[in-house]
């Protein structure tokens, strides 16, 4: 299994608020290094749409936030849209593993 | 802006050599703030990191892969590559190159399409 720990799916109406969070521990997360998160539509590559916990890179929409506390991180989604359907997985590193690290993935479904 | 585009066999045999090259347009390989980065993604599965190189050459890689994995640079051609050893059917995979920040934040953007890399006799 992932060294970060999300859940499998997540689903909300649109125009609804979701938020997927990724458990990490003492070694990644915890230790403070950054979460980023990724968002990957069907069939394409994933894309950066939260960096540095909590940044968005330019062109993602601010419907998109993340945040971090203590072992964990979340990415919340506000004004759901048909289009927000994917694949959202996090990011960080661990120290122990000395490497970069990724959340399982968690499937968005826009209902 | 920035792309990278995959390239490389789509099938492999068991037992062989994984390779697969990287080409980066819109920007040059040889930065003194990015690596270059090589992640995988099983069908239907998460992603995996496999390692990643600075323009220099100074590379890190997954320590559960490292014994079989080998990443170089060709900064003449703006290229880098991956070699994968005694691939299994485990191996097959949807192979992705990107980016990756040289800070503490290690986040990788952009993303080359991916390609598919089966392995199969």
């Amino acid at each position: 299994q992932s060294v970060l720990t999300q859940p499998p799916s997540v689903s909300g109406a649109p125009g609804q608020r979701i938020t997927i969070s990724c458990t990490g521990s003492s070694s990644n997360i915890g230790a403070g290094h950054d979460v980023h998160w990724y968002q990957q539509l069907p069939g394409t590559a994933p894309k950066l749409v939260i960096f540095d916990n909590k940044k968005r890179p330019s062109g993602v929409p601010d419907r998109f936030s993340g945040s971090k506390s203590g072992t964990s991180a979340s990415l919340a989604i506000t004004g759901l849209r048909a289009e927000d359907e994917a694949d959202y997985y996090c990011q960080s590193y661990d120290s122990s593993l000395s490497g970069v690290v990724f959340g399982g993935g968690t499937k968005l479904t826009v209902l | 802006q920035l792309q990278l585009q995959e390239s490389g066999p789509g099938l492999v045999k068991p037992s062989e050599t994984l390779s697969l090259t990287c080409t980066v347009s819109g920007g040059s390989i040889s930065t003194d703030y990015y690596y270059w980065g090589w992640i995988r993604q099983s069908p239907g599965k998460g992603l995996e990191w496999i390692g990643n190189i600075f323009y220099r050459g100074r590379t890190n890689y997954n320590p559960s892969l490292m014994s079989r994995v080998t990443i170089s640079v060709d900064t003449s051609k703006n290229q880098f590559s991956l070699k994968l050893t005694s691939v299994t059917a485990i191996d097959t995979a949807i192979y992705y190159c990107a980016r990756r920040d040289k800070s503490s934040s290690n986040w990788f953007d952009p993303w080359g399409q991916g390609t598919l890399v089966t392995v199969s006799s």
